[in-house]
């Protein structure tokens, strides 16, 4: 089983420019999930999806959209890249009440 | 804000000594989980415990919880090199299963 995989795994943006990070899970997980980690805050979520077709805001979501284009895939989207988005991106999944499966994350750089 | 705060920041020990981390938090919760993130990588699910446990073991992973002072503890016993990596303490404050995750404890096995 791969788990749960993240493209690309690095990324250098000009500021103002836009992308999409990928996740896939195959594990058949419901909820799925993106965080950004910055150097001692810990993970501060940005979307979550609790199932298909469903999407909601976390505690960070501004500036960014996600899409749940079907059970396996939960993409990031940045509209417009700032330089406060310079961070390290996890993507994750779970079942309920298990734990959190994660991806091996994203090192954007906005310059 | 974050739910959850580890103590101590960073924790360094010699190898086969035991490592115990802390974590406090604000809102009642269902459970209580902690993570491990080597360098560079995603984080990995330890262990989970529910509000109505006490203490938990998995292998030389010993978790204690109290919730009546909201807080829970991580011990590592007979440490190893392999255990150098950042700790994570992780609630659901928010309910829908969105996990809040703490800074982390930084913890360095010496040889």
């Amino acid at each position: 089983n791969a788990g749960v995989t993240q493209t690309p795994k690095f990324q250098v943006l000009k500021t103002g420019q836009s992308m999409t990070l990928q996740c896939a899970q195959d594990m058949n997980h419901n909820s799925m999930y993106w965080y950004r980690q910055d150097p001692g805050m810990g993970l501060r979520l940005i979307y979550y999806s609790a199932s298909e077709g469903t999407t909601d805001k976390g505690e960070v979501p501004n500036g960014y959209n996600v899409s749940r284009l079907n059970k396996r895939e939960f993409s990031l989207r940045l509209e417009s890249a700032a330089p406060s988005q310079t961070s390290v991106y996890f993507c994750a999944s779970s079942e309920f009440p298990d734990g959190y499966t994660f991806g091996s994350g994203t090192r954007l750089t906005v310059v | 804000s974050q739910q959850g705060e580890e103590d101590p920041q960073a924790l360094s020990i010699q190898e086969g000594e035991n490592a115990t981390m802390n974590c406090s938090y604000k809102t009642s919760i269902n459970n209580l989980q902690w993570y491990r993130q080597n360098s560079g990588r995603g984080l990995v699910h330890l262990i989970l415990i529910r509000s109505n446990e006490r203490e938990k073991h998995s292998g030389r992973l010993r978790v204690t919880l109290d919730t009546s002072k909201k807080s829970s503890s991580l011990l590592i016993t007979a440490s190893r090199a392999a255990d150098t990596a950042s700790y994570f303490c992780a609630t659901d404050p928010w309910g829908h299963y969105k996990l809040s995750f703490g800074a982390g404890t930084t913890v360095t096995v010496r040889a």
